[in-house]
């Protein structure tokens, strides 16, 4: 167990609909990171916050958004959803070490199954 | 693009050999990693290792790199059917970025 929780974890919806896919961090952790797990692309960058700021940002489409709560927890939103956005959604976590050699610790995922 | 490119694709030996998996990539880097993923489970940190760092060792998994091949290879001696998953490595292409790039992976099968 990794001490990052995500829910839900299996989310099946239509085409067009929006979800919001939510991420606890480890206990500690500032920084929270989604990727996208899929068939066709593999593992892809998506974003990440560092205590509530958005940091970096990868190939996360505009119909797609996150935010990172006081709480340190984070939620992302898919809008608009396609058949493509089929895919497991992970978040992971880190703490901030210096020069930024941190291990980066996943949660279970999400799966998420567009019709 | 900084994605690593595994090899091989898809690994299959006999419980008790030794497994080694590869990974390419091809810009600097200021780390590298590897995770497991047990069939559409999340995924499991093995082992970090620093640019400025060649070999690295933990339990039965032994990492080398060499940045100068920019490559890196993942061996797990005496492979039990529990090691059966997808290996990935991940790269974190440089000081001030930490977001992970992955490369495609390597399914590793091991047979009882």
């Amino acid at each position: 167990d990794s001490g990052v929780t995500q829910t839900p974890k299996h989310l099946i919806t239509a085409t067009g609909q929006r979800v919001t896919l939510r991420c606890s961090p480890r206990s500690g952790d500032l920084s929270v990171y989604w990727y996208q797990q899929s068939l066709d692309q593999g593992l892809q960058f998506l974003i990440q916050y560092y205590n509530g700021e958005e940091r970096a940002k990868g190939n996360i489409l505009e119909r797609f958004s996150a935010q990172q709560f006081p709480d340190l927890h984070s939620e992302l939103n898919l809008s608009s959803l396609e058949l493509g956005d089929s895919a497991l959604y992970f978040c992971a976590s880190s703490a901030e070490l210096a020069g930024g050699q941190e291990t980066q610790y996943f949660g279970p995922g999400t799966r998420l199954l567009v019709l | 693009s900084q994605q690593g490119e595994e090899d091989p694709q898809a690994l299959s030996i006999q419980e008790g050999e030794n497994a080694t998996m590869n990974c390419s990539y091809k810009t600097s880097i200021n780390n590298l990693q590897w995770y497991r993923q047990n069939s559409g489970r999340g995924l499991v940190h093995l082992i970090l290792i620093r640019s400025n760092e060649r070999e690295k060792h933990s339990g039965r998994l032994r990492v080398t790199l060499d940045t100068s091949k920019k490559s890196s290879s993942l061996l797990i001696t005496a492979s039990r059917a529990a090691d059966t998953a997808s290996y990935f490595c991940a790269m974190v292409p440089g000081a001030g970025s930490y977001q992970l790039t992955f490369g495609k992976g390597t399914k590793l099968s091991v047979i009882p």
